[in-house]
């Protein structure tokens, strides 16, 4: 099981630029987060799947968009990058509502210049 | 929604020492409180975790204490070792879509 991966891993924006980072899991897990990681703020939950066809918005959506278009991957697009996204970006996933250990990813370092 | 704060932000260990994290939540409602360590370049990993039914959970070198009432809850580390060195964060779940609140985290340093 390769667990969580992350696709890119680094990634260089110019402002008003689009992208759209990947996630994937092979554990058939139902619920998924994406998270953005800024220094000493921990991660704050940007959106989140649970299940496939859905998404919800977490703590600090705007300016993200996602679709869980299947179960085992969950796209975080940023449709006009602007200097305040530069962070680290890590999905997770984990089995179900009933579940406790989230599994994450490796990250994605992203830079909006 | 859930507030996690984490104390201290920084935290310098010599070999061998203690090291303590200390976090505090706000709902009352939260019920599983896990401990995460994400090394240099990587994502956090789960290391021990605790759910609201229980007082105290060891396991080898690292224990974690719960306080219900207080509404906090600790991360102990024993007999530090340099492989210790990391990032160290608490969080809180809320039960509604099964989501983690975190706190800003704790850089651990074992110095040999």
């Amino acid at each position: 099981n390769a667990g969580v991966t992350q696709t890119p891993k680094f990634r260089v924006l110019k402002t008003g630029q689009s992208m759209t980072l990947l996630c994937a899991q092979d554990m058939n897990h139902e619920y998924m987060y994406w998270y953005r990681q800024d220094p000493g703020m921990g991660l704050r939950l940007i959106h989140y799947s649970v299940g496939e066809g859905t998404t919800a918005k977490g703590e600090v959506p705007d300016g993200y968009n996602v679709s869980r278009l299947k179960k085992q991957n969950f796209l975080l697009g940023l449709e006009s990058a602007a200097p305040s996204q530069t962070s680290v970006y890590f999905c997770a996933s984990i089995q179900d509502g009933n579940s406790y250990e989230q599994y994450f990813g490796p990250g994605t370092r992203l830079t909006v210049t | 929604g859930e507030n996690v704060e984490q104390h201290p932000s920084t935290l310098s260990v010599q070999e061998g020492d203690s090291a303590v994290i200390k976090c505090t939540y706000s709902d009352s409602a939260s019920n599983y409180f896990p401990w995460y360590k994400q090394e240099l370049g990587k994502g956090p990993q789960l290391i021990i975790d605790i759910r609201s039914n229980v007082g105290e959970k060891k396991d080898q070198r690292i224990a974690v204490t719960l306080n219900k009432t207080a509404k906090h809850f600790s991360l102990h580390i024993t007999e530090t070792q340099p492989e210790d060195s990391a990032v160290y964060f608490c969080a809180a779940r809320e039960a509604a879509g099964n989501k983690l609140t975190f706190g800003g985290g704790t850089r651990v340093l074992v110095k040999p």
